[in-house]
């Protein structure tokens, strides 16, 4: 079955150190990206990359970093310098064919103790 | 940057009931998305407009692309208990951007 899997489900980390959560798809999708959630809020950007080795800030990209060597794969590290990182982040997918329509994979929440 | 409102914020209603809920902006946008959210999962994608004036159905849902491009509604019709979520308008102003903008959400009870 095609889709987006992220791991794992639910991190918990110290405060200071890095983290990488995982995105990967086997829809054969050129454009991933990052999304944040936090409760009672929408959506909001962290980063997008439309193809392999390439990629772009959100809004709100400050304390985060991504990379983009594999067209499936689009993982996401959350810095120390992330002020604030508990929350559930959600990777998702499109192919930028003039229609983006996003995929959205199942999320990770993160807890920073 | 670009705002989407959405309202309401929640919404209480009986197993039956016809459920409606917008989004609004106050810059236009070329794509509306209706999507829904179940606890602890990712949204899934309901409805797409992409046309000034579309309306367009999805089983019980219907959702409109405003005139102005600056709004958007969603309906449904005859509510059962697996509509409880949240559900989610986002805005795209160019479509190869892959930039979406999301409202906050309308989260939907809905009582047996």
């Amino acid at each position: 079955d095609g889709g987006i899997t992220q791991s794992p489900k639910y991190l918990f980390r110290k405060e200071g150190q890095n983290v990488t959560l995982s995105c990967e798809q086997n829809l054969n999708h050129d454009a991933m990206y990052w999304y944040r959630q936090d409760p009672g809020q929408g959506l909001r950007l962290i980063y997008y990359s439309q193809i392999v080795n390439d990629f772009q800030k959100g809004d709100i990209a400050e304390g985060y970093s991504v990379s983009r060597e594999k067209k499936e794969s689009f993982p996401l590290t959350v810095t120390s310098a992330q002020k604030n990182p508990t929350a559930f982040y959600l990777c998702a997918s499109s192919t930028p064919d003039g229609y983006n329509e996003q995929f959205f994979g199942p999320g990770t929440r993160l807890t920073v103790l | 940057g670009q705002q989407l409102n959405q309202s309401p914020q929640s919404m209480f209603i009986q197993e039956g009931e016809d459920v409606s809920m917008n989004c609004t902006s106050s810059s236009i946008f070329n794509t509306w998305l209706w999507y829904k959210q179940d606890p602890g999962e990712g949204p899934v994608l309901l409805i797409a407009l992409y046309k000034a004036g579309e309306l367009t159905s999805n089983g019980r849902l219907t959702a409109q692309f405003g005139i102005t491009r600056k709004d958007s509604f969603l309906n449904i019709s005859a509510s059962i208990p697996s509509d409880v979520g949240i559900y989610f308008c986002a805005g795209q102003l160019d479509t190869n951007a892959g930039k979406s903008t999301f409202g906050d959400g309308t989260t939907l009870t809905v009582k047996p």
